[in-house]
């Protein structure tokens, strides 16, 4: 099964609006990522926080995590048309680091 | 090139053929992964390879699926007997070290099986 869970599965906002996506997992971890994928092929990472941090920033990207509610978001800021995609968030868990657990993704579609 | 390359990027067979896909990893990543994703769906991990360790297997669907890597270079990922169940993007994988690092993706190969 799954360790991640995106939600909203999907997500539809005009350009400039704020996007938020949140995901929630199951384990204890020590990191989580969140990957963009666009047109169902090759992901592309976007920013990693660890067990330890809270907020991260990078851009117009903010991700948040809560390791006591097992849940991060995902903010994306002024939003453009070029966001829409797939987002990913994935774990890896600490007692077993090698392989990373993705959840099931959120489609964002921001409209021009 | 400085990416995970992914060869080919298309393949369309009938039921029943086999299927031989093929993965460049980054040059010196030690981990390499293969996911399948269905349409619409999330990434379904399927087998991790790293270094010279026995390759985690955990998630292959059946024994119809295998997979090899050559050292720390290129793997192939085989598919006997093609179902259409199998039709999906596969996704290869290649990380540093493996230990929960970053992951690069290549582009993937959409299998069609008719």
């Amino acid at each position: 099964s799954q360790q991640g869970e995106e939600d909203p599965q999907a997500l539809s906002i005009q350009e400039g609006e704020n996007a938020t996506m949140n995901c929630s997992y199951k384990t204890s971890i020590n990191n989580l990522q969140w990957y963009r994928q666009n047109s169902g092929r090759g992901l592309v990472h976007l920013i990693l926080i660890r067990s330890n941090e809270r907020e991260k920033h990078s851009g117009r990207l903010r991700v948040t995590l809560d390791t006591s509610k097992k849940s991060s978001s995902l903010l994306i800021t002024a939003s453009r048309a070029a966001d829409t995609a797939s987002y990913f968030c994935a774990t890896a868990r600490s007692y077993n680091t090698d392989k990373l657990i993705f959840g099931t993704g959120t489609r964002l579609q921001v409209f021009p | 090139g400085a990416g995970v390359s992914q060869s080919p990027s298309n393949k369309v067979t009938e039921k029943g053929k086999d299927v031989e896909l093929r993965c460049d990893p980054i040059s010196g990543h030690t981990a390499l992964y293969w996911y399948r994703q269905s349409l619409g769906q999330g990434l379904e991990f399927l087998i991790y390879f790293q270094g010279n360790s026995a390759p985690d297997k955990s998630g292959l669907p059946s024994d119809r699926f295998s997979a090899e890597r050559t050292g720390e270079s290129v793997s192939t990922l085989t598919i006997q007997r093609t179902q259409q169940e199998d039709s999906a993007v596969y996704l290869c994988a290649s990380s540093l070290d493996g230990s929960g690092d970053t992951q690069y993706f290549g582009p993937g190969t959409r299998l069609t099986v008719l």
